[in-house]
This record gives structure tokens, sequence and C-alpha cells, in this order.
């Protein structure tokens, strides 16, 4: 049982490069999450899924994209990347929207 | 606009005395109240949580406080052991949706042999 695991777990991009961060979870939960994590700050909510073909946007989704075909994976696409999307991306997922939260190891992006 | 706040970025104790990090938030619809607690390379694991209805949870060597007037909350942790070196994210939501939930930027505990 691997939980929630992320890839890459380090990347560098060059501005206007994409990519996508790929995130899988074994438990079968429907709820999947994407966070960002500055330096000196808290985690901020990029999107969410409830489930396959439902995601909805959080705190700051400006700059990303997702998409939930499978009930295991929830990718985060980076169009245009730009150097404010320098941080340390962390997935999740939950059983429901009020249950623990699992996280990934995080990847960190450095975009230069 | 950091709705919940960790003043102190680092916190360092010896082993076998108590450690108190805290936590203040600004959203008075907040009312679910989570510590989590992260090592290097790994993800956020839930430590323990605490409902607005309580002002007090404990669960073995973690004990959460919540000073709902003050809008304060606290994790103390005792005894500290090295192992408990890691660091400590303070988060709060409205009834504990995930979604909507606002967390602080962290506290680096180091425990001393």
């Amino acid at each position: 049982n691997a939980g929630v695991t992320q890839t890459p777990k380090f990347r560098i991009l060059k501005i206007g490069q994409s990519m996508t961060l790929q995130c899988t979870q074994d438990m079968n939960h429907n709820y999947m999450y994407w966070y960002r994590q500055d330096p000196g700050m808290g985690l901020k909510l990029i999107y969410y899924s409830v489930g396959a073909g439902i995601t909805d946007k959080g705190e700051v989704p400006n700059g990303y994209n997702v998409s939930r075909s499978t009930t295991e994976d929830f990718p985060l696409r980076l169009e245009l990347a730009a150097p404010s999307q320098t941080s340390v991306y962390f997935c999740a997922s939950a059983r429901g929207s009020y249950n623990e939260q699992f996280f990934g190891p995080g990847t960190r992006l450095t975009v230069l | 606009d950091q709705q919940v706040k960790q003043n102190s970025p680092s916190l360092s104790v010896q082993e076998g005395r108590i450690s108190i990090l805290n936590c203040d938030y600004t959203n008075s619809m907040f009312d679910y109240f989570l510590w989590y607690k992260k090592y290097p390379a790994e993800g956020p694991t839930f430590l323990i949580s605490i409902s607005s209805i309580k002002d007090k949870n404990e669960d073995g060597r973690f004990t959460v406080f919540l000073n709902k007037s003050a809008k304060h909350l606290s994790l103390h942790i005792v005894p500290s052991q090295p192992g408990d070196s890691a660091v400590y994210f303070c988060a709060a939501s409205p009834k504990g949706l995930n979604n909507d939930m606002r967390f602080g930027a962290g506290t680096r505990l180091t425990v001393k042999p």
C-alpha cells in the first residue's frame, strides 16, 4: 500500500515551458487535492476533485489545470511556467470531504 | 491574507521537556482545527485535531488547547523526544471541510538529546 505518490520529486523548468505533475493514490479515495507551499507560507489549495470527472478551483488556481479521468490519478498541468510558480507542490487524498487528508511527499519545482 | 499564523518559525527544546507550539487564527468561521507533522522529504501527516465545542483534546503525549475568545490554539508535547523533531503545521477550517482549510506556515521543532 503505497498511499499517495508524486512524480517527479524535483524539476527545474525554464520560463514558458509546460509540465505535468503526477499524483496517484491507491486507497480508493474519492477526494483529491493539489496544494502549493511557498517559502514562509502555509499550504494553499490549487484545485481539488470530488471524484472521477469532477474538479473545482481552490484558493490559487491561476496558471494551472487539472483533470481526473480515474479515481487513482489526479495530474496537475502547468502551462507557460512563470517564476511565481516556483514552489513545493503537494498532492493529497481523502475518503470524504471531512475526512483526514493523506499527503504525498511533494514535488519541488523551480522556474528560472 | 494569512488567516492562520504560526509566529515562531522554529523552536528548540531539550529531550524530556515540554514543547509548546502556538497558532493564531483570524477567521471566526473556523471551528475545526488540526495539527500536522512533517518530516523532511515526506508529506505532512495528521497528528491531532480539535473541534470548537471543546477546549482541549489529548492523544498520548500530544495535547491541543483551544482558546476561542483569543482565537488561539497550542500544541503541547510532553515529554518531548528526539523523534518529534519535525515541522508542525496548524490548520483550520469551517466544520472541517478540507477544501476550505487554511494552513499556517509551520514551526520547525528540534528536540535535543
